[in-house]
């Protein structure tokens, strides 16, 4: 069936540095998609959203780009801090309310 | 403004036992949705209620069902509970008006259940 997938499952970098996380998505009939982060002992927090007829928004140091063409889909934090470890999900939405189809997750470790 | 809360938190049950698992939404949120999150699934999702009604459903078996109270609080069953439904049970709300896009979700801190 369709899916959501992450091409890497761990990132680690540095306090300060930027980073990115990819997600590749498959349906490419879905219209929203979103990233969620994760803190342990957590329910996913919302993070920034992205609609299909877009392919970049900004939010506070998060970005997200869309690349219908390549079904691809990514994050980028700017100056990562310590407080951004967490697991980061993609998911995707084909006009369907509340039934969202997440990827696997990445897992962000910031080194200080 | 308070979040989703969910409870228990974590309960143990031992197989063939049934469970009912509770989500109150957001104040004014009318759209409740369950996920299934397991170490080898990842996040799945289980069925979204509206308005008390089932508007959406996933690839679960028909052991797992739900339910929305007028008030929009929701509840999940599990029947004839099975190892492999240990996992935590996250509830999201949204302030989605029925027939529109999707919204944002925002999700509770999960019921983790264990089965023995």
């Amino acid at each position: 069936g369709e899916s959501v997938g992450l091409h890497l499952p761990t990132l680690s970098v540095q306090e300060g540095d930027n980073s990115i996380i990819n997600c590749a998505y498959s349906n490419s009939a879905s219209d929203y998609f979103i990233w969620y982060k994760q803190e342990s002992g957590k329910g996913p927090q919302f993070i920034i959203d992205i609609r299909s007829n877009m392919d970049k928004r900004q939010g506070q140091r998060v970005t997200v780009l869309l690349n219908k063409t390549v079904k691809h889909l990514s994050l980028q934090i700017a100056a990562t801090q310590p407080g951004d470890s967490a697991v980061y999900f993609c998911a995707e939405s084909e006009n369907q309310g509340g039934k969202l189809i997440f990827g696997q997750g990445t897992e962000l470790s910031v080194k200080p | 403004k308070a979040g989703v809360t969910q409870t228990p938190r974590y309960l143990i049950k031992t197989r063939g036992q049934q469970v009912t698992l509770s989500c109150s939404p957001i104040s004014g949120h009318r759209s409740v949705s369950w996920y299934q999150q397991t170490p080898g699934q990842g996040l799945q999702f289980l069925f979204e209620y509206f308005s008390e009604t089932q508007r959406n459903k996933g690839n679960f078996p028909g052991r797992f069902s739900g339910r929305q109270f007028s008030n929009s609080r929701s509840e999940m069953n599990v029947s004839t509970l099975e190892l492999g439904d240990s996992a935590l049970y996250l509830c999201a709300s949204s302030s989605t008006p029925q027939g529109s896009g999707a919204n944002v979700l925002t999700f509770g801190a999960g019921s983790r259940l264990t089965v023995l």
